[in-house]
């Protein structure tokens, strides 16, 4: 079955300084992967996704996923961090495979804490 | 870029009420919708897939009979919480699948919040 798993709850960063939101997934195949931020009653919105290509991807406002095979890793980073990213992050496999219908998997979601 | 509309954005009512819920892609046609449900500070729990036309496919310990779905067109999908009681209280997104490719991420509604009194 695939799966994702964010091991941290919360991740607290100053303003100006690098930020790293670890994911770590379990597939069968080759792992379709997406980050994903919520901000306070809202829906979803796509940041990035890793389907096959350059490990390093770029996604929407200045972040950056790294995709390492070895390390069954996705983690999400941002040179600088800004408070107006603090959120909800989430990772998330997409199920695919005959019979399987493409849903997004999701991992426990880490809270973005960015401190002026 | 891809846009869905969920409406409405937050509902109140009573117990015992059924409320209805509905996702539409404004510029795109969604041939598969997810419907999920989150509870505060949690991961989102996917209920149902439901595909234009057919009958939904819920999730195992989902009720059927409870969250109605109904997706009629290939832009609306509909959930329909029937005779709604506190513990159905949460936040209800449902996203949508415009292509029949897994490289293309889920656009997803800026979801629901349901009170039930």
């Amino acid at each position: 079955a695939q799966s994702v798993a964010q091991p941290e709850d919360q991740v607290n960063v100053a303003e100006g300084n690098p930020l790293t939101v670890k994911c770590t997934y379990s597939v069968s195949g080759n792992p379709y992967l997406f980050w994903y931020v919520q901000y306070p009653n809202r829906g979803l919105q796509f940041l990035l996704k890793y389907i096959t290509g350059d490990n390093l991807v770029k996604g929407s406002y200045g972040f950056e996923a790294e995709f390492n095979k070895s390390q069954t890793s996705f983690h999400l980073k941002k040179p600088s961090a800004l408070v107006s990213d603090s959120a909800l992050y989430f990772c998330a496999v997409r199920d695919i495979g005959s019979g399987n219908t493409g849903k997004l998997i999701f991992g426990q979601g880490t809270t973005l804490q960015v401190k002026p | 870029g891809a846009v869905v509309s969920q409406h409405p954005s937050w509902v109140i009512c009573k117990s015992g009420t059924s409320v209805k819920i509905e996702c539409r892609s404004l510029d795109f046609q969604a041939t598969t919708m997810f419907w999920y449900r989150q509870f505060p500070k949690q991961s989102l729990m996917l209920m149902a897939t439901s595909n234009e036309g057919s009958k939904a496919t819920y999730e195992q310990g989902v009720e059927k009979d409870k969250f109605l779905i109904n997706h009629a067109s290939l832009t609306l999908s509909t959930l329909t919480v029937t005779s709604a009681h506190p513990e159905d209280s949460s936040f209800y997104i449902c996203s949508a699948a415009g292509q029949a490719s897994y490289n293309s991420p889920l656009h997803f509604g800026n979801g629901t919040r349901l009170t039930v009194t």
